[in-house]
């Protein structure tokens, strides 16, 4: 049965750094791609990255500069750090396993993440 | 970026009821579009990818339709569990992009 499963901390201070990680189960990081995708409260879904599953990156354009996206293929695990954070980085964070060709197939439920003093 | 404008943002109806929920794309995506169902607290779930087809185990009254610019989902006959918010999903071209999201509720 495939799982994702997201921890981190709920609270952040402004400027400093985000570490999730995305827990996977049911399939193998290095034989399906992984996104992170993250939603601020009231507003919509926005592509963060992805892990190939040949390990290389993509991010979004408008984040990359402050993003990391990572793994550990003997934990099936896929890492999110996201740097100088600010407060509209509050909202939700999702890893996504993708589905060949079509977008996402799984996800996680998310955890919710708010970044304030 | 593609902008994905999803309509209705709201919409409430009746058991029994046949609803339709609509994602415009601001540029041709082909058929690479799909639909997902969010409950509070779940996490997303896939119902149809590629425009039309139904992930496996998904119940048949879903369908999706459409092409190029214009998508629709269709619930055929509602039921009380599919009370939830639906969003559309791009994966033509990177960034993928969004749905703002419709929620159903019943009336």
């Amino acid at each position: 049965q495939v799982r994702l499963k997201e921890s981190g901390p709920r609270l952040v201070q402004p400027s400093q750094t985000l570490s999730v990680t995305c827990t996977v189960s049911g399939f193998s990081v290095t034989s399906y791609h992984v996104s992170w995708v993250r939603q601020p409260p009231g507003k919509g879904l926005e592509w963060v990255g992805a892990i190939w599953k040949g390990g290389s990156t993509d991010y979004n354009s408008a984040l990359k500069s402050r993003l990391s996206i990572s793994r550990d293929t003997s934990k099936n695990q896929v890492f999110l750090k996201m740097n100088s954070l600010q407060t509209d980085d509050t909202g939700t964070y999702y890893c996504a396993k993708h589905l060949p060709n079509s977008g996402f197939d799984y996800w996680g439920q998310g955890v919710m993440v708010t970044v304030s003093s | 970026d593609i902008q994905m404008t999803q309509s209705p943002s709201f919409l409430s109806a009746s058991v029994g009821d046949r609803v339709t929920i609509n994602c415009k794309a601001s540029q041709n995506i082909n058929r690479y579009l799909n639909w997902y169902q969010q409950k509070l607290g779940e996490a997303p779930k896939l119902l149809i990818y590629n425009a039309n087809s139904l992930q496996t185990g998904i119940p048949s009254r879903f369908s999706g339709s459409g092409s190029g610019t214009d998508f629709t989902l269709t619930i055929s006959s509602l039921q009380p569990e599919d009370v939830a918010t639906y969003f559309c999903l791009q994966h033509n071209s990177w960034p993928y992009t969004f749905g703002a999201g419709t929620k159903l509720e019943l009336k």
